[in-house]
């Protein structure tokens, strides 16, 4: 079992619906969620973090974590073309290590 | 403020040779890690350094190194190249080691072993 798993799509969405993109993480003692966002031949970006179970919300991005579940997911609302990327769930791992999923490509359709 | 910086952008390298990557921090962050990134296994965590030492190591051989300088710019060396080592290799800064995800990531070196 992968550490961090995440469908690789790729999911694609028409331009304006909302975008949900999962995560599932097999280490309980994870403290820390974090969103990057890989445009094709780009490195990652950080668009997201979270650390309490709930939601979070920075403009059209969400952050839902459930501990509970060992799950977490985005959502992007009023999807863009230009979020049309790659984007990588990772959770730390005992001493910070960060550990990353596969990725889930995007693709909004105009 | 500028990025995390890493050089060579490219480079292509024969079996059996060895290799150095380096990068440099955004100015005042102390924390350095480093990724591979390739299709197959997707970005995978090599190493993290502070104040000039190893504070973890992922799952890769003994031929994958690195080191930290007083000033925080870090190198990765990779000895004996074999073919598999061909990837994308990533390099990230943080403020300290408690926010590793809050990490800025580099441009990446895009190794060739061929």
């Amino acid at each position: 079992q992968k550490e961090v798993e995440q469908n690789s799509g790729p999911l694609s969405v028409p331009e304006g619906a909302i975008a949900s993109l999962n995560c599932t993480y097999s280490d309980r003692g994870s403290q820390s969620f974090f969103w990057y966002r890989q445009y094709s031949g780009k490195s990652p970006e950080l668009i997201m973090f979270i650390y309490s179970n709930g939601d979070k919300e920075d403009g059209r991005f969400t952050a839902q974590l459930n501990k509970a579940s060992q799950y977490v997911s985005l959502l992007i609302r009023d999807s863009q073309p230009s979020d049309s990327a790659t984007y990588l769930c990772a959770a730390t791992q005992g001493a910070q290590k960060l550990v990353f999923g596969q990725g889930t490509r995007l693709t909004i359709n105009p | 403020k500028a990025g995390v910086t890493q050089t060579p952008r490219y480079l292509i390298k024969t079996r059996g040779q060895q290799v150095t990557l380096s990068c440099s921090p955004i100015s005042g962050h102390r924390s350095v890690s480093w990724y591979q990134q390739t299709p197959g296994q997707g970005l995978q965590f090599l190493f993290e350094y502070f104040s000039e030492t190893q504070r973890n190591k992922g799952n890769f051989p003994g031929r994958f190194s690195g080191r930290q300088f007083s000033n925080s710019r870090s190198e990765m060396n990779v000895s004996t190249l074999e073919l598999g080592d061909s990837a994308l290799y990533l390099c990230a800064s943080s403020p300290e080691p408690g926010r590793s995800g809050e990490q800025y990531f580099g441009p990446g070196t895009r190794l060739t072993v061929t």
